[in-house]
C-alpha cells in the first residue's frame, strides 16, 4: 500500500510569493490534515479536512488556506508568504473516525522563503 | 503554557539503560497520547498510542497514562544508537486534531 504522497519535497520562494503545497493520501483514508514544524515551535496544527469539509483549524492567520478534493487528495495555499513561513510542513491522513485514529505522515515539503 | 509540553532535551543514556520519556498536557478533554518517533530529516512515526489509566507494553516499549495527573511517559527497555531519535507527544482533545508537544531528542550512547 502507496504511503503518503507529498509534493514538491522541496520549495524556494521570495516574500510576497504564494506557494501550493499537495498531498495524496494512503488509499482509504478519508482525513487530511496539516501541520508546520519549525525547531522552536514544534509540529503546530494548521488544519484538518474530511470529506472535503475543514472540521478543524489551528491558530494560524488567513494566508494560510486548504482545499480536499473528492478523491481525498489535499492541497494547501500560503499567500502572501513571509520570512517566517519557512518550515516543513507535514501532511498526515487517517481514517477520519472519532476514535484512536492514528496518523500516517508524509515526507513534507521544505518551505524556504527568502 | 503550552498545550503538551516536553523536555526538550537531549536526554543522553548508555545503551542497554531504560530511557524514560515525559510528557505533560493540559486539555483534561484529551482522551487519547500517541507517541512519535522522528530521526533527522525524517517525518514522524508512531510507535504507540494509549487511552487507558495504566501501562501498556509493545515489545521494548512501555506507555504510561495518568489522567488525573495529566501525564504520559514512554520507557524504552534496553535502549539501543538505533532508538536515537526526538520523541514527539501528542494529545487529542477530542475534535479531529491532533496537538504535539515539541519533542524530546534521546541520544543513545554506545
Amino acid at each position: 500500500k502507496a504511503g503518503v504522497t507529498q509534493t514538491p519535497r522541496y520549495l524556494i520562494k521570495t516574500r510576497g510569493q504564494q506557494v501550493t503545497l499537495s498531498c495524496s493520501p494512503i488509499s482509504g483514508h478519508r482525513s487530511v490534515s496539516w501541520y508546520q514544524q519549525t525547531p522552536g515551535q514544534g509540529l503546530q496544527f494548521l488544519f484538518e479536512y474530511f470529506s472535503e469539509t475543514q472540521r478543524n483549524k489551528g491558530n494560524f492567520p488567513g494566508r494560510f488556506s486548504g482545499r480536499q478534493f473528492s478523491n481525498s487528495r489535499s492541497e494547501m495555499n500560503v499567500s502572501t508568504l513571509e520570512l517566517g513561513d519557512s518550515a516543513l510542513y507535514l501532511c498526515a491522513s487517517s481514517l477520519g473516525g472519532s476514535g484512536f485514529e492514528k496518523l500516517f505522515f508524509g515526507s513534507g515539503t521544505q518551505l524556504s522563503v527568502l | 503554557q503550552k498545550e503538551v509540553e516536553q523536555n526538550s532535551g537531549p536526554l543522553s543514556v548508555p545503551e542497554g539503560a531504560i530511557a524514560s520519556l515525559n510528557c505533560t498536557y493540559s486539555d483534561r478533554g484529551s482522551q487519547s497520547f500517541f507517541w512519535y518517533r522522528q530521526y533527522s530529516g525524517k517525518s514522524p512515526e508512531l510507535i504507540m498510542f494509549i487511552y487507558s489509566n495504566g501501562d501498556k507494553e509493545d515489545g521494548r516499549f512501555t506507555a504510561q497514562l495518568n489522567k488525573a495527573s495529566q501525564y504520559v511517559s514512554l520507557l524504552i527497555r534496553d535502549s539501543q544508537p538505533s532508538d536515537s531519535a526526538t520523541y514527539l507527544c501528542a494529545a487529542r482533545p477530542g475534535t479531529y486534531k491532533y496537538i504535539f508537544g515539541t519533542g524530546t531528542r534521546l541520544k543513545v550512547l554506545a
